[in-house]
């Protein structure tokens, strides 16, 4: 079974421009989860979906981050516009989503952002 | 609020043992673990829940004490393929929502 599939995996951009990044989970998981992972550090939420709905964006800068689900399958995250601090790897994970549990969660290998 | 690793890094023959702390100064649900090679995806180690039901798939063990809000990843006899960051998560008491420590080096040498 394929696991979660996440492209571009590089993408090098100049400050100010947009990016996007697209993932496609697990077949069957409801759960879609975005991270951020600076270097050295541990993955950070940025946005989770359940569904085609977004039940935890708290942690999405809204003023140039924006994600989408679509029909509760693939996602798309995107930047606009990027500024330096951006650059980091973005992490989409999926899960089968239990109620009440957060389980095991399927990490892709990530799209590493530079902004220059 | 992150939960807190220690230590951040360390270094092993092959054969040897570690222990990976991480606490919360949270109630907590339970705790996650996760394993990271460089350049690539973190990898499902095991999760503790409250109670003491242990879910993995993995010969490396770990504990969670739920009154403390700690866990500790025991790495025994260690092999090269234990190399890696280890990362462990704790998912508050709702149930949904887990957030990462900052991770534990290591390296096992030969």
């Amino acid at each position: 079974e394929a696991g979660v599939v996440q492209s571009p995996r590089y993408k090098i951009i100049e400050k100010k421009q947009p990016v996007a990044f697209w993932c496609n989970p697990i077949s069957g998981h409801n759960t879609l989860y975005w991270y951020l992972q600076n270097l050295g550090q541990g993955p950070e939420l940025l946005i989770r979906y359940e569904n085609e709905e977004a039940v935890d964006d708290s942690q999405l800068p809204k003023d140039r981050f924006s994600a989408e689900r679509l029909k509760g399958v693939d996602s798309t995250l995107k930047i606009q516009p990027a500024e330096l601090g951006d650059s980091a790897v973005y992490l989409c994970a999926s899960s089968p989503g239990i109620a009440g549990e957060v389980g095991e969660l399927f990490f892709g290998e990530g799209s590493r952002l530079t902004v220059l | 609020q992150q939960p807190v690793q220690s230590p951040q890094a360390v270094i092993l023959r092959e054969g040897e043992d570690a222990v990976i702390n991480c606490s919360s100064s949270k109630a907590l649900y339970s705790v996650h673990w996760y394993r990271q090679k460089h350049g690539e995806a973190p990898v499902f180690l095991m999760i503790l829940l409250k109670g003491g039901e242990q879910k993995g798939h993995e010969k490396i063990s770990a504990s969670f004490n739920e009154k403390k809000q700690q866990s500790s990843l025991y790495l025994t006899a260690s092999q090269l393929s234990y190399s890696g960051t280890y990362f462990c998560g704790t998912e508050n008491p709702a149930g949904n929502k887990l957030t990462f420590g900052g991770g534990t080096r290591v390296l096992v040498k030969p």
